[in-house]
């Protein structure tokens, strides 16, 4: 199916388990973000992607890791998960190819991140 | 704290009256998105703005751009039940950077 997927929807995972979590997308675009959604402070950049092999970090990114071998994934893994990243979780795409050319980004559905 | 900040954090107009939703930042933006998402789910694409006194409008929703480019407003007219959601501005914070971030969110309620 063309467009952005995130897998799982849902996951309940323990406190200091490794869980990562899946975002697909179809259309070859060279940008890729993690965002996370908590009430009150809407959504937080984790990390973004300009490209394959090449990351960033956001405004919240510590106790996560992302990379991005190959341009249409963009994998997030937490690596020894806390109760405070009980959290939804979007993925979203954008195509910033060609000079000055700004484009709207398109989301996953989201993944709803518990931890115990 | 956020680089963007929106205002106010939630709104509950009754139907058929007009509201205003605004996004703020102290830097320049070169690019800003208006989102909305229904509760519960992903996050649907309204307007996108990038000239300082840029103005767009869809059906009933209009957003701006000031000529600053420093501040975004939001505005519906005669609201209805379907414009319920969370709105979310979004702006890529230096020119080419496309990192791309978001503010709080306006949480709206439409009562009957």
């Amino acid at each position: 199916d063309a467009g952005i997927t995130q897998s799982p929807r849902y996951k309940i995972t323990e406190t200091g388990r490794q869980v990562t979590l899946m975002c697909h997308q179809t259309w070859s675009h060279s940008y890729m973000f993690w965002y996370r959604q908590d009430l009150g402070h809407g959504l937080r950049l984790i990390y973004y992607s300009a490209a394959a092999d090449i990351t960033d970090k956001g405004e919240v990114p510590d106790g996560y890791v992302v990379s991005r071998s190959k341009t249409e994934n963009f994998p997030l893994t937490l690596e020894s998960a806390t109760r405070s990243q009980t959290s939804v979780y979007f993925c979203a795409s954008r195509d910033g190819r060609g000079r000055g050319r700004d484009t709207e980004a398109f989301f996953g559905q989201g993944t709803r991140l518990t931890v115990v | 704290s956020q680089e963007l900040e929106q205002s106010p954090q939630s709104l509950i107009v009754q139907e058929g009256k007009n509201l205003t939703i605004n996004c703020t930042s102290s830097k320049t933006l070169y690019g800003l998105y208006w989102y909305k998402q229904k509760y519960g789910e992903g996050l649907i694409f309204l307007m996108m703005l990038q000239k300082g006194g840029e103005e767009k409008s869809h059906e009933k929703i209009t957003a701006k751009l000031d000529e600053k480019k420093q501040q975004s407003s939001l505005h519906i007219t005669a609201s209805q039940p379907s414009h319920a959601g969370i709105y979310l501005c979004g702006a890529d914070m230096g020119r080419g950077a496309q990192k791309l971030v978001f503010g709080q969110g306006t949480r709206l309620t439409i009562n009957p």
